[in-house]
């Protein structure tokens, strides 16, 4: 067990839709990092909050948002969905910026 | 911009055989060097790290690696493979700010 704990751990939609996924860091952890997996395109970073602030970007699409909160959990929405976009989405902390991160179990999204 | 390459997509070892994942990166100073292993269904486990200092880093279930500026590889070692150790296998470079993934290596053990 990490101390990085998502939810849910599974999701089925229909495309068009939005849904929120939810990480909750280690404790004492300040960075929260997203990442989706999937089959054709592998692990993919797609940003990171420091301390409530965005902190780096990578390969996020625009229909994709994540914000961190005071008491420093961290929630990434997915909108206007389709079938691509089914596929694993971590949480992962660190204490900082440099450190190794934790990651969580996953979330599981499937868009029908 | 930073990279990492996992050469080996699937690599297939018998019990109790010796192991060596390969991972080469892109990276202009020294980096922040990582091995992650992810069994079926699971998160990524951290299996060991480079920050500085001793070039060979022992982790977690027997896994070593070896950091070669010369070569800039960081090659991922155990001495005798476990059936348990069948799993995903991620190197990862990070610069302070990110985290760059390699695209994995499959790691099948014959009994």
């Amino acid at each position: 067990d990490s101390g990085v704990t998502q939810t849910p751990k599974h999701l089925i939609t229909a495309t068009g839709q939005r849904v929120t996924l939810r990480c909750s860091p280690r404790s004492g952890d300040l960075s929260v990092y997203w990442y989706q997996q999937s089959l054709d395109q592998g692990l993919q970073f797609l940003i990171q909050y420091y301390n409530g602030e965005e902190r780096a970007k990578g390969n996020i699409l625009e229909r994709f948002s994540a914000q961190q909160f005071p008491d420093l959990h961290s929630e990434l929405n997915l909108s206007s969905l389709e079938l691509g976009d089914s596929a694993l989405y971590f949480c992962a902390s660190s204490v900082g910026g440099a450190d190794e991160q934790y990651f969580g179990p996953g979330t599981r999204l499937t868009v029908t | 911009a930073q990279s990492v390459t996992q050469p080996d997509i699937h690599i297939t070892v018998s019990e109790g055989a010796s192991l060596e994942l390969r991972c080469n990166y892109s990276y202009g100073a020294t980096p922040y060097l990582f091995w992650y292993v992810q069994s079926p269904g699971q998160g990524l486990q951290l299996l060991l790290k480079y920050f500085s200092g001793d070039t060979l880093v022992q982790g977690i279930k027997g896994f070593e690696a070896e950091f070669k500026r010369s070569q800039s590889s960081f090659n991922l070692r155990k001495p005798s493979v476990h059936w348990s150790d069948a799993a995903e296998y991620f190197c990862a470079v990070g610069d302070g700010n990110q985290f760059y993934f390699g695209t994995g290596t499959s790691l099948t053990v014959i009994p």
